[in-house]
């Protein structure tokens, strides 16, 4: 499969713990997004990278939220101190230019107990 | 930023039946509009677009509509089958900085055999 993945599928951590994932975009796509989709609601923007550099973020993101793309190929997301509230799916797209067709990762669903 | 809201939140047809999806949206500079299809579990996958220079847009069974002056479009699909019955998300995007698709809150359909 070469579309986008995402590591792991599945994580379910304790309130309070710090949680990481990872996104491996489609290779020759320079542009990378976070999206955050809760039960039976649309996908929401997170944050997006060309590159290595982060471009925007969105007001969902609060400071317990980080995000890297270090050498501007796979991308970590990463929830600090987590909370009831993040429990979530967590999708990774990935495109190659502006106005081309966004490609989904499976993204990673997590719980907080 | 944009707003996008899509009706009805669940339709329900025959198979055979045609289906139609309708989304609004509120930034009159947004000039891309996908849609995605999302099965139980999976990802989100792109199952049509069309941009703002082009008024309808075919692809066997399923074609969609855009109305700039009224910032509306559509995804019509013909001759429903079971295997339709799935999530199905619009979203806009504008060419600009962000290049972030706002999403609606979706529609169930479900295709009944």
């Amino acid at each position: 499969d070469t579309g986008v993945s995402q590591d792991p599928r599945h994580k379910i951590t304790k309130r309070g713990q710090n949680v990481t994932f990872r996104c491996d975009p489609i290779s020759e796509h320079n542009r990378l997004y976070w999206y955050r989709q809760t039960l039976g609601q649309g996908p929401e923007f997170l944050t997006y990278f060309q590159n290595e550099a982060q471009l925007e973020k969105s007001r969902l993101l609060s400071d317990r939220f980080s995000a890297e793309r270090p050498k501007g190929s796979f991308s970590t997301l990463e929830i600090q101190r987590t909370e009831q509230g993040d429990s979530a799916m967590y999708l990774c797209a990935s495109s190659s230019e502006p106005l081309e067709k966004l490609f989904f990762g499976s993204g990673t669903q997590l719980s907080v107990l | 930023g944009e707003n996008v809201e899509q009706h009805p939140s669940t339709l329900s047809v025959q198979e055979g039946d045609s289906a139609v999806i309708k989304c609004t949206y509120s930034d009159s500079a947004s000039n891309y509009f996908p849609w995605y299809k999302q099965e139980l579990g999976k990802r989100p996958q792109l199952i049509i677009d069309i941009r703002s220079n082009v008024g309808e847009k075919k692809d066997q069974r399923i074609a969609v509509t855009l109305n700039k002056t009224a910032k509306h479009f559509s995804l019509h699909i013909t001759e429903t089958q079971p295997e339709d019955s799935a999530v199905y998300f619009c979203a806009a995007q504008k060419g600009n900085a962000g290049n972030m698709l706002t999403f609606g809150g979706g529609t169930r359909l479900m295709v009944k055999p």
